[in-house]
């Protein structure tokens, strides 16, 4: 069973950059699967950050497109997210997951890794 | 951009049968998945392909979508399906979209 953590610091400044990576095991990221960022702000709901393939290939959520690069190292079997310009507004937990695909819009993840608090403050 | 919208609570007796909704435009057309998430966990998936149930989720959990809305159904439900639900659906254009999360509770 595929199993992903999530590692990073759990404070970053506000207008800093915000880093983590995503340690895929008991799998390899080679795989035909993709791999997503989501975060979830707390008490509030789901927000797809943005997805990458092993070969590099990446698509972001438009919303924060701007201020996001995913990237992949396979030879490690993890990926990474960052995100810059950072404000308040960032704070959430963020999750790592594998997207399984079954046919067109298919699409969903699983499993998740547990999440790592990421608070933006000074 | 693609929306969906869900009910912000749900209250269920237990044993009785619980109906979470998640609307959006021409969602039958979609795929629709479901996540269970408990306080402090991430979510896990429990419906997906509209329908379908993966393994080791009861049978007690089952899903419909057709129109513009898809269906979460708890049927005999148990105080430990206390939770937040999040209906999921992929679109070609805004790729992953969540439903805004709707927290059962079992009085």
């Amino acid at each position: 069973q595929v199993q992903l953590q999530e590692s990073g610091p759990g404070l970053v400044k506000p207008s800093g950059t915000l880093s983590l990576t995503c340690a895929v095991s008991a799998g390899s990221i080679r795989s035909s699967n993709w791999w997503s960022w989501v975060r979830q702000p707390p008490g509030k709901g789901l927000e797809w950050i943005g997805e990458i393939f092993h070969t590099g290939n990446i698509n972001y959520n438009p919303s924060l497109k701007s201020r996001v690069t995913m990237s992949v190292d396979a030879s490690k079997n993890q990926f990474s997210l960052k995100l810059r310009s950072v404000t308040a507004a960032d704070t959430a937990i963020y999750y790592c997951a594998r997207e399984v695909v079954q046919g067109v819009g298919g699409n969903w993840f699983d499993p998740w890794g547990q999440g790592t608090l990421v608070t933006v403050s000074s | 951009s693609y929306e969906l919208t869900q009910p912000p609570s749900v209250s269920v007796s237990p044993g009785q049968t619980a109906s979470i909704t998640c609307s959006g435009d021409k969602l039958g057309d979609k795929f629709a998945c479901w996540y269970q998430q408990k306080p402090g966990q991430s979510p896990v998936l429990i419906i997906y392909h509209d329908s379908k149930r993966p393994s080791g989720i009861p049978e007690r959990f089952s899903g419909s979508n057709s129109g513009n809305t898809a269906t979460l159904t708890i049927s005999g439900t148990q105080a430990m399906d206390e939770a937040d639900y999040y209906c999921q659906a992929w679109d070609s254009s805004t790729l992953y979209v969540f439903g805004t999360g709707t927290k059962v509770t079992v009085l």
